[in-house]
This record gives structure tokens, sequence and C-alpha cells, in this order.
């Protein structure tokens, strides 16, 4: 039972460049979600996806893209990367019961 | 806007006291507040509630709904070292396309 796998676990990223965190569920959810997380702020969502081929922007969108690939699989990109970006990224998945989260994606833009 | 506030933000109390966490909501198409624990890595999963009036036990750790007055809390009795953590709050809208959460209560527990 792997859940929710998200990757990297860690990355620093010069400021301007680009990359994207990748998030696969084998849970069979409709729902998919990527927050971030800094101190004192809670989670705070970025993107959400109700279903295969939609997203929707969520409390703090600007300077994300997000895809979902597929069912499976929902991907968070940073197209050029800023030091407001340094924070640690959970991704996370439900469909009638509560969310489950990927173990997080630290991240560092210097 | 939907929003989910926590309070309070932060606690620090003594091994054995017993504490209340409280957390309110204003989230279009309510359908389920969802409580979390989050120690290093990422948050576990604690109560989902979804009617009012039923308090849900788990151990030491009990919640409660009002959805009349749209809040909820979480007790934490007799309180161990173990349970210092942040204590997220979730709000889930009814399509389960949206899961909110608030800022979380960081609690320490002391010796």
């Amino acid at each position: 039972n792997a859940g929710v796998t998200q990757t990297p676990k860690f990355q620093v990223l010069k400021t301007g460049q680009s990359m994207t965190l990748q998030c696969a569920q084998d849970m069979n959810h409709n729902s998919m979600y990527w927050y971030r997380q800094d101190p004192g702020m809670g989670l705070r969502l970025i993107y959400y996806s109700a279903s295969e081929g939609t997203t929707d922007k969520g409390e703090v969108p600007n300077g994300y893209n997000v895809s979902r690939l597929n069912k499976r699989e929902f991907s968070l990109r940073l197209e050029s990367a800023a030091p407001s970006q340094t924070s640690v990224y959970f991704c996370a998945s439900a469909r009638y019961t509560e969310a489950f989260f990927g173990q997080g994606t630290r991240l560092t833009v210097v | 806007e939907d929003k989910v506030v926590q309070s309070p933000l932060s606690l620090v109390v003594h091994e054995g006291d017993t504490v209340t966490l409280n957390c309110s909501y204003e989230v279009t198409n309510f359908r389920s507040l969802l409580w979390y624990k989050q120690e290093k890595k990422a948050p576990t999963f604690l109560f989902m509630l979804t009617s009012s009036g039923i308090e849900k036990k788990s151990g030491r750790l009990s919640s409660i709904l009002d959805k009349k007055e749209l809040f909820s809390i979480l007790n934490i009795t007799a309180t161990q070292t173990g349970d210092s953590a942040v204590y997220l709050c979730a709000a889930q809208a009814i399509s389960y396309d949206k899961v909110i959460f608030g800022p979380g209560t960081s609690l320490s527990v002391i010796p």
C-alpha cells in the first residue's frame, strides 16, 4: 500500500530555475490537492483537481501551474522559482473520506 | 470566501493537563470537519466529523462538531509529551473538491 507518493523529498533551486514536483496515488481517488506549509501558516491550498481533466486554483496559486495527467498523477510546476516559494509542499488525495497525504517535499530557493 | 480558524495558535501545558483546541469554519457546501496531528512530517488523520453533537473518541482524544454554530473542539485528556505536535483542523466541501485547512494549534507538553 503505497498511498500517496511524492518526489523529490528535498530540492534546492536557484532563483529563476524551474522544476516539477510529482505526485501519484494508488487509491483510485478522484480529488487531489497541492498544499504548501510555512511556519505558523498551516496548510495553504495551491491548486486542486476534483477529477481527471479538471484543475482549479486554491488560495495561493500565483507562480505555480498544475497538470492532472491521469487519475493517479497530479504534478505541480514552478516555472521560475522565487525565494518566496521556499516551503514544504504536500500532495494529498481524497474520495469520500479524509485526505491522505504524501510525505512532503522540502524546497529551498536560493 | 472559505476559511477555517483555529485557536489558540500555540499552547504549552504540563503532562497530565487537559487541553481543548478550537476550530471554527465557514465553507460553502460543508460536508465534514477533519482533525489531523502533525509531528515532523505529513499530517496523520485523527477524526472525521459529519454530524452535530456526536462525540468521536480515540483513547485520550475526543472531538465534537456543532454544525449550527460552525465549530468543533478537540479535547486531549491526561496529556503526555508524545502529544506535542501541531493539530490541524480542516473543512471538507460536500463535493469533496476542496479541503481547507486552518493554521493549526502548536501544542507543547512539558514534563
